[in-house]
């Protein structure tokens, strides 16, 4: 059981806009910023979205982020058979010790 | 560019133990945090355990406490990560990612560079 909630899985067909939400709590969500990493098959995750909303060098601007209180979200417009992959949400907790949290994943099929 | 090279994955048995390397270059490795993140066959990611750029500060997962112990060698560019008492729910694929700050958890540190993994696999 992941500390951030995410959908198992999401689905488009190419040019549509789909987005993934991510769910958390005052202490992970609420107090920190989101990043979103992209998972594709076989590969290492790679960082696709900082600071809630802020795109990495290289990183198309169909992708976007957001967050409000203890939720974010991850949106992909224009969507293409390459985006393909599992995306992670992941935050700073920040009760106890402070630790990463992440949440559980969701698979994107592009139909 | 920024490389990330673990090493030390295997076949082991439980209870015995392991120790993973990851060897970092091509930026200032003192000034920035590093993490494990593991990955179980056909599951999601779980991260593991940090340490700060200087070493001063540990954290780790409530599933590995007490028997993972990270630790880093700054003069050698490298972390590690010892675990002992392995159980078979420890079989992952072990990411080594780099954090954007020197201790972990900054507000906007965020993982920007990740090795390609090592295999570690528990079973009698």
């Amino acid at each position: 059981q992941s500390v951030l909630t995410q959908p198992p899985s999401a689905s488009g067909t190419p040019g549509q806009r789909v987005t993934i939400s991510c769910s958390g709590s005052n202490s992970n969500i609420g107090t920190s910023t989101v990043n979103w990493y992209q998972q594709l098959p076989g590969t290492a995750p790679k960082l696709l979205i900082y600071s809630n909303n802020q795109r990495p060098s290289g990183v198309p601007d169909r992708f976007s982020g957001s967050k409000s209180g203890t939720s974010a979200s991850l949106a992909i417009s224009g969507l293409q058979s390459d985006d393909e992959a599992d995306y992670y949400c992941a935050a700073w907790d920040d009760s106890l010790n402070g630790y990463w949290v992440f949440g559980g994943g969701t698979k994107l099929t592009v139909l | 560019e920024v490389q990330l090279l673990e090493s030390g994955g295997g076949l082991v048995q439980p209870g015995e133990s392991l120790r993973l390397s990851c060897a970092a270059s091509e930026f200032t490795f003192s000034n920035y945090a590093i993490n494990w993140v593991r990955q179980a066959p056909g599951k999601g990611l779980e991260w593991v355990s940090g340490i700060s750029g200087g070493g001063g500060n540990t954290y780790y997962a409530d599933s590995v406490k007490g028997r993972f112990t990270i630790s880093r060698d700054n003069s050698n560019n490298t972390v590690y990560l010892q675990m002992d008492s392995l159980r078979a729910d420890d079989t992952a694929v072990y990411y080594c990612a780099k954090e954007t700050s020197s201790t972990s958890g900054w507000y906007g540190a965020r993982f920007d560079n990740w090795g390609q993994g090592t295999l570690v696999t528990v079973s009698s």
